[in-house]
């Protein structure tokens, strides 16, 4: 069964710092791409940054570029997000979540449960 | 960048009644890039559709999806209480990048 358990959410104030982490496990991390996906209070789906299973292409939003990165350690099943230099719009819940590449075909089938951010200003 | 549109913002709909969803997207995509998911509150975002078309992995096949180019539709052919949630149409661009569209609240009339 595949498994996705986000952790390192809370309360950070304006300009602080934060670093998110997701477990995997239930299939072959390195063979896939991983994706941050996070949603403000009420709002919708915003897409954050995505990394290959091999770790060496990161891909991040405008939103976010400069400020956040994404890192992956595949012998131990984790992918983290360090999120500097946060702003009051970076509250959100951020879900980790696993790619799926079928027949062409590119979504993401595997959420966590999310861990939340919130930061103060 | 593409720009997906989901309307009508809100539905309310009875049970056993047929939802009909639109994602618009403001320039054509390759159909197998488009994907719906449900999202109820307090949880996750599931998968539902991808490729514009196939369900994932233990998706009733009341759920269904259609459409190309630019429009692009979810039905759910008989509204069980379980379905009212948020759907939201997601489509994988360049860069790469995800997009979603801001979603569409299917509430009970």
């Amino acid at each position: 069964e595949v498994q996705l358990l986000e952790s390192g959410g809370g309360l950070v104030q304006r300009g602080g710092s934060l670093r998110l982490s997701c477990t995997a496990s239930g299939f072959t991390f390195n063979k896939y791409a991983m994706s941050w996906v996070r949603q403000a209070p009420g709002k919708g789906l915003e897409w954050v940054s995505s990394i290959s299973g091999n770790a060496e292409d990161t891909y991040y939003a405008d939103s976010v570029k400069g400020r956040f990165t994404t890192s992956r350690d595949n012998p131990k099943n984790t992918l983290d997000l360090q999120m500097n230099n946060l702003r009051a719009d970076d509250t959100a819940v951020y879900y980790c979540a696993k790619y799926s590449y079928i027949s062409g075909s590119y979504s993401l089938d595997y959420w966590g449960q999310g861990t939340l951010v919130s930061v103060s200003s | 960048e593409i720009v997906l549109t989901q309307s009508p913002g809100t539905l309310s709909l009875t049970p056993g009644e047929r939802a009909t969803l639109s994602c618009r997207a403001s320039h054509y995509i390759h159909y197998m890039y488009l994907a719906w998911y449900q999202q109820k509150p307090g949880q996750a975002p599931r998968l539902l559709i991808y490729g514009a078309s196939s369900r994932a992995t233990g998706i009733p096949d009341r759920f269904s999806g259609s459409g190309s180019e630019t429009d692009f539709t979810l039905t759910i052919s008989s509204l069980e209480p379980e379905d009212f949630a948020v759907y939201y149409c997601q489509v994988y661009g360049d860069s790469p990048r995800f997009t979603f569209g801001q979603g569409t609240k299917l509430e009970i009339k």
